[in-house]
């Protein structure tokens, strides 16, 4: 079974400083990896995707797959970074595409 | 610009009620959702549904149905609302196929007293 795993629920930095949100997972096929956000009084919304290999808001996220892990980081943290975060992956297969596996969710606070 | 909307944004019950909950989405998404969101828990998928009046459980579907007549309308029923369906409950949409991004509902609130 798919299994995402984010071992912080709270974490916080103070602002300029390095900020990384971990991300594991356990899966036998090929994984297609995502981050969500939902900042204060906004609706869930896409931060970023593997496949894209693209940054966000000066995040990044690089798939390591002998360590299943899908890390979130930014060098440089900023106060309008505060949110939820979690991280997804997709259960690819059939007539299950789409069909996210999220974790638990780690709650980013950056303090000035 | 994707809209996903759900009819009510906080709803009180009481045990036993019957509840509805409506989602509605104006991209002609093929995909839709239906999670819980719980503190500690994260998103637990209830239901989904990737096509007119299809529908697969998820994770936690028990205590709950889905109806799916128009493309655009996936319905999340509480048959018999219980305390511990007490949650926020968000709707998603997106496209068939994979890697696609799911858009996602305002939330609605539900208390179960």
């Amino acid at each position: 079974a798919q299994r995402v795993t984010q071992p912080e629920k709270l974490l916080s930095v103070f602002k300029g400083a390095p900020v990384e949100l971990k991300c594991n997972y356990s899966y036998s096929g090929s994984p297609e990896l995502f981050w969500y956000v939902q900042y204060s009084r906004q609706r869930l919304q896409l931060l970023l995707r593997h496949i894209s290999r693209e940054s966000i808001k000066g995040f990044t996220a690089d798939l390591n797959k002998g360590e299943t892990s899908f890390h979130l980081k930014k060098p440089f943290a900023q106060e309008e970074d505060s949110a939820m975060y979690y991280c997804a992956l997709d259960n690819a297969g059939g007539t299950s595409y789409g069909k996210l596996t999220f974790g638990q969710g780690t709650i980013l606070t950056v303090h000035p | 610009d994707v809209k996903v909307t759900q009819s009510s944004r906080y709803l009180v019950k009481r045990t036993g009620e019957k509840v509805f909950l409506e989602c509605v989405q104006d991209m002609d998404h093929e995909n839709m959702f239906w999670y819980r969101q719980d503190p500690g828990l994260g998103l637990r998928l209830i239901y989904f549904s990737y096509d007119v009046k299809m529908k697969e459980k998820g994770d936690i579907p028990e205590g709950y149905s889905v109806s799916r007549e128009k493309k655009e309308r996936f319905s999340l029923i509480l048959e018999s609302a219980s305390t511990n369906q007490t949650s926020m409950y968000l709707c998603a949409s997106s496209r068939g196929g994979q890697q696609e991004t799911q858009y996602f509902g305002p939330g609605t609130r539900l208390l179960v007293l």
